[in-house]
């Protein structure tokens, strides 16, 4: 089956700091990715849409500048969270295409303090 | 608006039993697609079942099984012989036609009690 990982799996972090979530597909390649948002308790929040070789698509709201996608190669994309705040404490959870499927990553806790 | 609304907060069941959970969406695309993932506590996003808006046939993976509705634009996940190991959140999603975007439920708890 296809596989996906992240990394790291949990961050805590000063506010302030920037961090990288990193988001790889291992036995494929994946021209399109993407990057939720899940708060405690509540469903996922699609923040962008990740595209090899191009420019993120973001949704409605989310900050372009503070949430910086770099898809640089077919099986890696990252996600960087420039100067976290607490309110950026969150799961992040990325997904890849292939065919029809999304095939999700295990999620990035991130902790801001 | 393209919307995906699950009602069920939380559900019980217990263990051998089977169990619905209920999603409904809302569309005006012709073509669309609808998945039920399952997302145990470790947080991971463990796909379940999908169904195409053009499939005539209920689809069926082992013991789920999607109860698609599409003139009541219902897509209801129907869990049969229900196990411990099935206790997660459940996501209910939708597939926006001519993107790959995924819009998300706001999940239903089901719990197994032996």
């Amino acid at each position: 089956g296809a596989v996906v990982s992240q990394h790291p799996s949990w961050v805590i972090c000063k506010s302030g700091t920037s961090v990288k979530i990193e988001c790889r597909s291992l036995d494929f390649q994946a021209t399109t990715m993407f990057w939720y948002r899940q708060f405690p308790k509540q469903s996922l929040m699609l923040m962008a849409t990740s595209n090899e070789g191009s420019k993120a698509t973001y949704e409605q709201g989310v900050e372009k500048d503070k949430f910086l996608i770099n898809h640089a190669s077919l099986t890696l994309s990252t996600l960087t969270v420039t100067s976290a705040h607490p309110e950026d404490s969150s799961f992040y959870i990325c997904s890849a295409k292939r065919g029809n499927e999304q095939f999700f990553g295990p999620g990035t806790r991130l902790t801001v303090l | 608006a393209q919307k995906i609304t699950q009602t069920q907060p939380g559900m019980f069941v217990q263990e051998k039993e089977a169990v619905t959970l209920d999603c409904t969406y809302d569309t005006s695309d012709q073509s669309y697609g609808l998945f039920w993932y399952k997302q145990p506590s470790s947080g991971e996003m463990i796909f379940l079942i999908y169904q195409g808006s053009y499939d005539e046939q209920n689809a069926t993976e082992g013991r789920y099984s999607l109860n698609f509705q599409k003139a009541r634009k219902s897509a209801n996940l129907v869990i049969s012989a229900s196990q411990l190991g099935d206790s997660a959140m459940y996501f209910c999603a939708m597939r926006v036609s001519d993107t790959d975007k995924l819009i998300f439920g706001t999940g239903t708890r089901l719990q197994v009690f032996p």
